[in-house]
């Protein structure tokens, strides 16, 4: 079956940038579906962060696309969010998921930003 | 940008009420929306899928309907595994979650 992986670090300094990836099992990102990430601070709701084709084709929540990347890796069947000029605000459990709406997600990385 | 308005934020409900979350999306979104369950802990998952549609595996009790701008989850018969928190999500444009519902015991 299909699974989603997280990892990165989970204590990110402010002002630096929070790097995640999310390896795929069980579907080759190459044969469709847009893969995206979506975060949730402790004890808030869910917000999208961005998406990616298996093309490379992305699109980003507006509010953070100054500061958001995202890219795909299809020889290693993995995705990757950058997140640039990190602020104790971007804590949160990272999420990554497969589909506009998402059908199978990652079990969720807490990234903590702090000095 | 589409805003999500999510009602009520939270509800006390006892095991085989009837429960109802509402959506109201800011502009019209056609049927391209869906309801997602979340548990402390744990990542959410999908229940309903195009407004009305049952994800696969998914118990009958839970069921959604509406279109344009307005949307419903409904849980027939409430079960002790269905206290939880509730999320719409709007596909249309870009992706836009609704505030969320909490699901406690009465």
């Amino acid at each position: 079956q299909v699974q989603l992986q997280e990892s990165g670090p989970g204590l990110v300094k402010p002002s630096e940038t929070l790097s995640l990836t999310c390896a795929v099992s069980g579907y080759s990102i190459s044969s469709g579906y847009y893969w995206g990430w979506i975060r949730q601070p402790p004890g808030k709701g869910l917000e999208w962060i961005g998406s990616i084709y298996h093309s490379g084709s992305t699109y980003y929540n507006p509010s953070l696309k100054s500061r958001v990347t995202i890219s795909v890796d299809t020889s290693k069947n993995q995705f990757s969010l950058k997140l640039s000029s990190v602020t104790a605000a971007d804590t949160a459990v990272y999420y990554c998921a497969r589909g506009e709406l998402p059908d199978y997600w990652g079990q969720g990385t807490l990234v903590t930003v702090s000095s | 940008d589409i805003q999500m308005t999510q009602s009520p934020s939270s509800l006390s409900a006892s095991v085989g009420d009837r429960v109802t979350i509402t959506c109201r999306a800011s502009q019209g979104i056609r049927n391209d929306l869906g309801w997602y369950q979340q548990k402390p802990g744990k990542a959410p998952k999908r229940l309903i899928y195009a407004a009305s549609s049952l994800q696969s595996g998914v118990p009958s009790r839970f069921s959604g309907s509406g279109s344009g701008t307005e949307f419903t989850l409904t849980i027939s018969s409430l079960q002790p595994e269905d206290f939880a928190t509730y999320y719409c999500l709007q596909h249309n444009s870009y992706l836009t979650f609704g505030g969320g519902t909490k699901v406690e015991i009465k």
